[in-house]
């Protein structure tokens, strides 16, 4: 299974709306999570099953899907956003993730 | 308190190999599914290797199979990666992963990473 993420690069203002968005290339029942990475720290789970909020996840971050499309949404862009965010298949193996989605905050 | 510890990073020749470990700590390892995922510097993250709890099925990518081993010691709470036949390409940052169930699931906590280095 293929995971296509875009963009790859995002530029965006304190308060913003920001989508990003995952494409699967076979239906993986919802099995998808989100992470978001800070340099050189370890990747942080933030949504599971597609639209399931990790605990202790801030309540701005949401994950919805259509089919094969997964869609990670900030309501409120907050300067620490800022980092590289990943999609992630795991309804089988080999398991894969999306290319990454740098965020940068203007 | 969930703990992932990795060691065995480090320099090694191309061609060569290494045995990453992971132990792990603060739940029945036995029970859960152990994966490992790559981070070559400053790209994306890489699914490598994955080993069910109960069947002890085994699963990698194609660009490591017939190279890389997954094992568990389940009596020392151990997960292994051997890696032989080692490639410039496979120089990254090893995160052991620990899956939410005994296989197919989503990962739930991650180590802080072994680093290898293959010089050609």
């Amino acid at each position: 299974i293929q995971m296509t993420q875009s963009p790859s690069t995002l530029s965006a203002s304190v308060g913003d709306r920001v989508t990003i968005t995952c494409r699967a290339s076979q239906n993986i029942d919802s099995e998808l999570a989100w992470y978001q990475q800070k340099p050189g720290k370890v990747p942080k789970v933030l949504i599971y099953k597609a639209s399931s909020l990790e605990s202790g996840v801030p309540s701005r971050f949401s994950g919805s899907a259509s089919g094969t499309e997964f869609t990670l949404t900030i309501s409120s862009l907050q300067p620490d956003d800022s980092a590289t965010y990943y999609c992630q298949q795991y309804n089988s193996y080999p398991q894969a993730f999306g290319q990454g989605t740098k965020l940068e905050i203007k | 308190e969930v703990q992932l510890l990795e060691s065995g990073g480090g320099l090694v020749q191309s061609g060569g190999s290494l045995r990453l470990s992971c132990a792990a700590s603060g739940f029945t390892f036995s029970n859960f599914a152990m994966s490992w995922v790559r981070q070559a510097p400053g790209k994306g993250l890489e699914w490598v290797s994955a080993l069910s709890a109960v069947t002890d099925s085994t699963y990698y990518i194609e660009s490591v199979k017939g190279r890389f081993t997954i094992s568990r010691d389940n009596s020392k709470n151990t997960l292994y990666l051997q890696m032989n036949n080692l490639r410039a390409e496979d120089t990254a940052l090893y995160y052991c992963v620990k899956e939410y169930s005994y296989a197919y699931s989503r990962p739930d906590y991650w180590g802080q990473g072994t680093l290898v280095t293959v010089s050609s």
